[in-house]
């Protein structure tokens, strides 16, 4: 049990252009969802919390504007980076919990922009 | 400023011998500690974890201690197999009514070779 996953796994797009990625939990209601960022040969960096039906917490440093958190449901959340440039490269990663610390992780998605 | 720290970016064990893998915080708020795998290019999978309540849990091969007063916990797989290779995240995370409650900080990671 305690299966996440993400969709798109990979993803190219141009500079200017805005991508939403998803993430699911496909066996467990997951009442918060986590994304992460990670760069690489580093560790995975929390960039926001979101809980179903609310707005999500931003880390500090992560801007709220271009990385848009729609929690919708118990098993579903997205991430829409706006208006992506080179930099907004980078692996993402959302997890779900369902009860306590444990987090479960998706399988991430490699975002390219070019 | 690194709560979670990983000093040793790799580490190789032949086959059968024992994994031991480190993990220093420096936020005595942290109450839960967990230690995830990872593959490249894949998400963490979740291997253990820890409460502070506890000084050592053991799943099968895998055994994680901690060391309260030292901000220390530790992994150890014990026999060591090549599966194994990857990299391990150790992270922690907050008590209830905390700011980090059910949030993870994350190490920086420790890629282990397990050579046959």
């Amino acid at each position: 049990g305690a299966v996440v996953s993400q969709h798109p796994s990979r993803v190219i797009c141009k500079s200017g252009t805005s991508v939403k990625i998803e993430c699911r939990s496909l066996d467990f209601q997951a009442t918060t969802m986590f994304w992460y960022r990670q760069f690489p040969k580093q560790s995975l960096m929390l960039m926001a919390t979101s809980n179903e039906g609310s707005k999500a917490t931003y880390e500090q440093g992560v801007e709220k504007d271009k990385f848009l958190i729609n929690h919708a449901s118990l098993t579903l959340s997205t991430l829409t980076v706006t208006s992506a440039h080179p930099e907004d490269s980078s692996f993402y990663i959302c997890s779900g919990t369902r009860r306590g610390h444990e987090q479960y992780f998706g399988p991430g998605t490699r975002l390219t922009v070019t | 400023d690194q709560q979670v720290k990983q000093n040793s970016p790799s580490l190789s064990v032949q086959e059968g011998r024992i994994s031991i893998l480190n993990c220093d915080y420096t936020n005595s708020m942290f109450d839960y500690f967990l230690w995830y795998k990872k593959y490249p290019a894949e998400g963490p999978t979740f291997l253990i974890s820890i409460s502070s309540i506890k000084d050592k849990n053991e799943d099968g091969r895998f055994t994680v201690f901690l060391n309260k007063s030292a901000k220390h916990l530790s992994l150890h797989i014990v026999p060591s197999q090549p599966g194994d290779s990857a990299v391990y995240f150790c992270a922690a995370s907050g008590g209830a009514g905390g700011t980090s409650y059910g949030k993870l900080t994350f190490g920086q990671g420790t890629i282990l070779t397990v050579h046959p």
